[in-house]
């Protein structure tokens, strides 16, 4: 069954740290992982889309990881601001938008 | 561009009552799909569309209807609203680009309460 586990769950950080949210996924065929930032009340933003040729891209402060060896990806947030305060999904496609497979999310608290 | 647009952004419905969710994108994107959010899961997809005149359904698709008779839009109907119906309703689009699909635009989402 395709599978993708996020972890943690939840994450409390103080403003200005760094933090790294890891997604472990079972999904077979596999195309892309996207990353995505949802506030609350709001509907999920993309952060960034890798194929599994990728091993590493970035949007701002923003970097996330892949190896598609391990079925392992990871986002890494640089000097966290209070505004990235929401839940974060791993979404991993075989190659077509309707087999997509989402993770539970990991909910980040930037406290000041 | 508005990107996707969702409405209402809240409802309530009584058992048994039917209502259509509205969506709409203005990017001519030839995908479209339904999720549903709940607490402690994923999304999940509800029916999807890869253009005007063609939809199909998705992980979660008994007690909803879809059509396209545009690109634009996107309905989704509930038939006979069942408590378990009760969740927050994401609509999102894409298209093709070089090879594989692009990442999905989601709607604000409509959350709907069923008592």
């Amino acid at each position: 069954k395709n599978q993708v586990e996020q972890s943690p769950q939840s994450l409390i950080i103080l403003e200005g740290k760094n933090c790294t949210l890891q997604c472990n996924y079972t999904v077979s065929p596999f195309s892309n992982l996207r990353w995505y930032k949802q506030d609350t009340g709001r509907g999920p933003v993309s952060l960034t889309i890798m194929t599994f040729s990728e091993n590493t891209k970035s949007n701002g402060r923003y970097t996330a990881t892949l190896d598609a060896d391990t079925k392992q990806s990871s986002l890494h947030i640089t000097a966290s601001q209070l505004s990235d305060s929401a839940s974060y999904i791993c979404v991993v496609s075989p190659g077509s938008n309707y087999k997509l497979t989402f993770g539970k999310g990991t909910l980040l608290t930037v406290n000041p | 561009n508005a990107g996707v647009t969702q409405t209402p952004k809240f409802q309530v419905l009584k058992t048994g009552q039917s209502m259509t969710l509205q969506c709409a994108q203005d990017m001519n994107h030839e995908y479209m799909s339904w999720y549903r959010q709940d607490p402690g899961m994923g999304l999940r997809l509800i029916h999807y569309s890869v253009g005007a005149g063609i939809t199909d359904q998705g992980e979660v698709p008994n007690g909803y209807n879809v059509s396209r008779s545009t690109t634009e839009d996107f309905p989704l109907r509930l038939l006979s609203a069942a408590p378990s119906q009760t969740s927050v309703y994401f609509c999102a689009s894409s298209y093709k680009g070089t090879g594989i699909w692009t990442e999905a635009f989601f709607g604000q989402g409509t959350r709907l309460t069923v008592v």
